[in-house]
């Protein structure tokens, strides 16, 4: 089983649409969740994270944890084509400063005009 | 968050070379990472750079391939030592300044390898 897993896609929404992300993880240790946005031929650009259990909203992103059920999910509200990118989810098992973080396959989306 | 200054941006490089890859951060930090990311592929951690001390690698990376520096808490090299065109991928370096603000990653390092 693979340490972080997502769907690799690509996930297809319309403009104006919700997209949705789903990213679960096997360590159940893991206290820190990340989700990173990738251009292609760009590094990766850190645009949630999320540390309890519940929702954390920030602008058209809503990120949600279920550590119960090792569960990750990143939501879109309102796609726009410049959100087409690939989507990681990284986990870090140690909420303290300089843990390794871990990376899922990562979720390519395309927000179609 | 750390601003990190990577080079060289791009390589290309003869099978059997070495190329060494530079990380520059604006602050001090503990560690340092460095990730691989082959073509159409996910980043996965080659090892893990502390100041003072070896650095920690993970399965399937070895010492001999990429030997690693970190001679202070703000600067890392990675080396890629005798070079196939197996090796061709982007190399990014990453650090965690605080844990509110995340990992940030270097712009990376595109090498390929004739």
């Amino acid at each position: 089983q693979k340490e972080v897993e997502q769907n690799s896609g690509p996930l297809s929404v319309p403009e104006g649409a919700i997209a949705s992300l789903n990213c679960t993880y096997s360590d159940r240790g893991s206290q820190s969740f990340f989700w990173y946005r990738q251009y292609s031929g760009k590094s990766p650009e850190l645009i949630m994270s999320i540390y309890s259990n519940g929702d954390k909203e920030d602008g058209r992103f809503t990120a949600q944890l279920n550590k119960a059920s090792q569960y990750v999910s990143l939501l879109i509200r309102d796609s726009q084509p410049s959100d087409s990118a690939t989507y990681l989810c990284a986990v870090n098992s140690h909420y303290n400063q300089g843990g390794k973080l871990i990376f899922g396959q990562g979720t390519e989306l395309s927000v179609k005009p | 968050s750390a601003v990190i200054s990577q080079k060289p941006s791009r390589d290309i490089c003869q099978r059997g070379t070495s190329l060494t890859i530079q990380c520059q951060v604006d602050s001090q930090v503990t560690m340092m990472f460095w990730y691989r990311q082959q073509p159409g592929q996910s980043l996965t951690l080659i090892a893990t750079a502390n100041q003072g001390s070896e650095a920690t690698y993970e399965s399937g990376f070895v010492i001999d391939k990429f030997p690693i520096s970190r001679p202070n808490l703000t600067f890392s090299t990675l080396t890629v030592s005798n070079m196939s065109p197996e090796d061709s991928s982007i190399y990014l370096c990453s650090v965690e300044k605080a844990v509110v603000d995340g990992y940030t990653f270097g712009s990376g390092t595109r090498l390929t390898v004739v």
